[in-house]
């Protein structure tokens, strides 16, 4: 079965320093990983997705994340976080490009 | 821009009534989903649909049915609400013109069962 690990509920960086949210996924097959982001009282947006090539790949709003095949993680980074950066991610993992298997979220706070 | 539509942003509703969450997508999506989301839980999937007139239970279906009577419209029936139901629900297409897609989200409905 499917599965997405996100080990932290909370994660907390001061504004200019590095962030990174961990996820950890289970898939049988090849991974097809998504990041998402939700700003208080909206839907989901997209972020970032890994279907095959590089290993890095970049997104929206300057954040990138690393996809890890002998971890099975991919975490989502970004250089220099901002306030406005201030969110629940979601790191979700799509067995077969259609359906997919959410995370449980962490919330990101980027403190001024 | 793909645009996911809820027909509420907030709702309160009784238990025992039946509620009914509608979700309109303007980018002709074959694929539609309902997620429920909660804290410390993520989404969770409730019901999906490949085409009109079709649908699959998704992980939690129990206390909720669907209908797709056309392709741009997904709508999501709570034929007898609980206190349990209460929770933000979201609706997401996608649509099989590429694959790998992500799917685009409504800006979901977030439900108060009293």
């Amino acid at each position: 079965a499917q599965s997405v690990a996100q080990p932290e509920d909370q994660v907390n960086v001061a504004e200019g320093n590095p962030l990174t949210v961990k996820c950890t996924y289970s898939v049988s097959g090849n991974p097809y990983l998504f990041w998402y982001v939700q700003y208080p009282n909206r839907g989901l947006q997209f972020l970032l997705k890994y279907i095959t090539g590089d290993n890095l790949v970049k997104g929206s709003y300057g954040f990138e994340a690393e996809f890890n095949k002998s971890q099975t993680s991919f975490h989502l980074k970004k250089p220099s976080a901002l306030v406005s950066d201030s969110a629940l991610y979601f790191c979700a993992v799509s067995p077969y490009g259609q359906n997919f298997v959410f995370g449980p979220g962490t919330r990101l706070s980027v403190l001024p | 821009d793909v645009k996911v539509t809820q027909s509420s942003r907030y709702l309160v509703k009784r238990t025992g009534e039946k509620v009914f969450l509608e979700c309109v997508q303007d980018m002709d999506h074959e694929n539609m989903f309902w997620y429920r989301q909660d804290p410390g839980l993520g989404l969770r999937l409730i019901y999906f649909s490949y085409d009109v007139k079709m649908k699959e239970k998704g992980d939690i279906p129990e206390g909720y049915s669907v209908s797709r009577e056309k392709k741009e419209r997904f709508s999501l029936i709570l034929e007898s609400a609980s206190t349990n139901q209460t929770s933000m629900y979201l609706c997401a297409s996608v649509g099989l013109q590429s694959s790998y897609n992500e799917q685009f989200f409504g800006p979901g409905t977030r439900l108060t069962v009293l």
